[in-house]
């Protein structure tokens, strides 16, 4: 596609649940990057993938999040056991080494 | 602790009026700095990115960096409505951006 497509757009879950959150990154791109907004506050990284490789997982808040793009494409960021403070914007984004273009992210609420 | 700041605003302006806005950054060894326009429940939106000090122009759009003052802004002219938005400015690290709070601007019709 033309941009970066991430689904599911809205996602509700109970505290507790797992969920998982795809990021489609526009063809060719090679980085990788996911990064969670709180409401009125800018992003923040989360990690990064350059092909299959996760160089960097040091914005994982903890050891509940857990992401994967297997064949260097398609992303999954999974979040186990969701808490009340996980409940945020999920945005991925993707680069050829230059600037980053993002998704539309996905709106995690938990309940 | 890599730090972006920008005062959260709303900067009101009216329409056809030069926007001003500023964001200051902690890491004297910055390279790499972006603006990002995000509307309300949208993604952000690449607007400029600037390397080197000095002006860098592109349509509406003036991006300044003086990297001895640790500051970047964003001029934008003869604002209109559809600019009203929260931009946000980013500065790379490594591989990873960080990003200031954000500025809300409105342009007043």
């Amino acid at each position: 596609g033309a941009g970066v497509s991430q689904s599911p757009r809205y996602k509700v879950a109970k505290r507790g649940q797992d969920v998982a959150l795809r990021c489609d990154p526009i063809s060719g791109h090679v980085s990788l990057f996911w990064y969670q907004q709180a409401l009125g506050q800018g992003p923040e990284f989360l990690t990064y993938f350059q092909n299959e490789a996760q160089l960097d997982k040091s914005g994982l808040p903890s050891d509940r999040f857990f992401a994967e793009r297997p064949e260097g494409s398609v992303s999954t960021l999974k979040i186990q056991r969701t808490q009340q403070e996980d409940s945020a914007v999920y945005l991925c984004a993707s680069s050829l080494g230059g600037p980053q273009h993002f998704g539309d992210g996905t709106r995690l609420s938990i309940l | 602790q890599k730090e972006v700041e920008q005062n959260s605003g709303p900067l009101s302006v009216p329409e056809g009026a030069i926007a001003s806005l500023n964001c200051t950054y902690s890491d004297r060894g910055s390279q790499s700095f972006f603006w990002y326009r995000q509307y309300s429940g949208k993604s952000p939106e690449l607007i400029m990115f600037i390397y080197s000090n000095g002006d860098k122009e592109d349509g509406r759009f003036t991006a300044q960096l003086n990297k001895a003052s640790q500051y970047v802004s964003l001029l934008i002219r003869d604002s209109q409505p559809s600019d009203s938005a929260t931009y946000l400015c980013a500065v790379r690290y490594g591989n990873k951006l960080v990003f200031g709070a954000g500025t809300i601007l409105r342009v007043k019709s």
